[in-house]
């Protein structure tokens, strides 16, 4: 069976805290992706990453960088966290390689931020 | 760009009662169209998608969704809801500028007994 695993379920952080998020995936695949949901706010694309090393932003990357420096393995960081950044942040991956929109993603189980 | 819109952030419905949650999308391009469930505390699972093809999709636990091209809507059924339905649902539609998708802000399912 595939998956996404994201090791942190739950986290607690206090602001101004260097926090890293890890996934990693066990299909091969070429795309990752993190979103950041919000109650009545849907998912929100935070940052994408088509191969190894290389990212480009989502639709909502302020206060965020990431880093995947192997194929499976792809890194949200809030390089000094805020109170506004408690989420819950979802990792996803899909086959890529197609650009037709056909690719399904698979989503980790998440992991929960509470900045204090 | 493309955009979905969810009618309806809860929608309560009886056991045994129609499911009808609503997904109007925005395309400029053919679309590929996604429902996913989340269960509580879970990630997102995939319920079906639409590709090409047939306009009428069915997906796992007797869930449905129908393609309207001309409505631009893509509304997902199921005949009799069961208490294990309650979940947040979300309609997604394909985005090409990241290889993946764009979703809409979620409809939360309540079953009442």
């Amino acid at each position: 069976d595939v998956k996404v695993t994201q090791s942190s379920r739950y986290l607690v952080k206090r602001t101004g805290e260097k926090v890293f998020l890890e996934c990693v995936q066990d299909m091969d695949h070429e795309n990752m992706f993190w979103y950041r949901q919000d109650p009545g706010l849907g998912l929100r694309l935070i940052y994408f990453s088509y191969d190894v090393k290389m990212k480009e932003k989502g639709d909502i990357p302020e206060g965020y960088s990431v880093s995947r420096e192997k194929k499976e393995r792809f890194s949200l960081i809030l390089e000094s966290a805020s109170t506004n950044q408690t989420s819950m942040y979802l990792c996803a991956s899909s086959l890529g390689q197609t650009g037709s929109g056909a690719n399904v993603l698979t989503f980790g189980a998440g992991s929960r931020l509470t900045v204090l | 760009a493309q955009s979905v819109t969810q009618l309806g952030s809860h929608v309560s419905v009886s056991e045994g009662a129609l499911v009808l949650l609503r997904c109007n999308y925005s395309s400029s391009v053919p679309p590929y169209l996604f429902w996913y469930v989340q269960y509580p505390n879970q990630g997102l699972q995939l319920l079906l998608k639409y590709t090409t093809g047939a306009t009428l999709v069915k997906g796992i636990n007797g869930f449905e969704a129908e393609f309207k091209k001309s409505e631009t809507s893509f509304h997902l059924t199921k005949p009799s809801a069961h208490m294990s339905d309650a979940a947040e649902y979300f309609c997604a539609v394909s985005d090409l500028r990241t290889d993946g998708l764009t979703f809409g802000k979620g409809t939360h399912l309540i079953i009442q007994p």
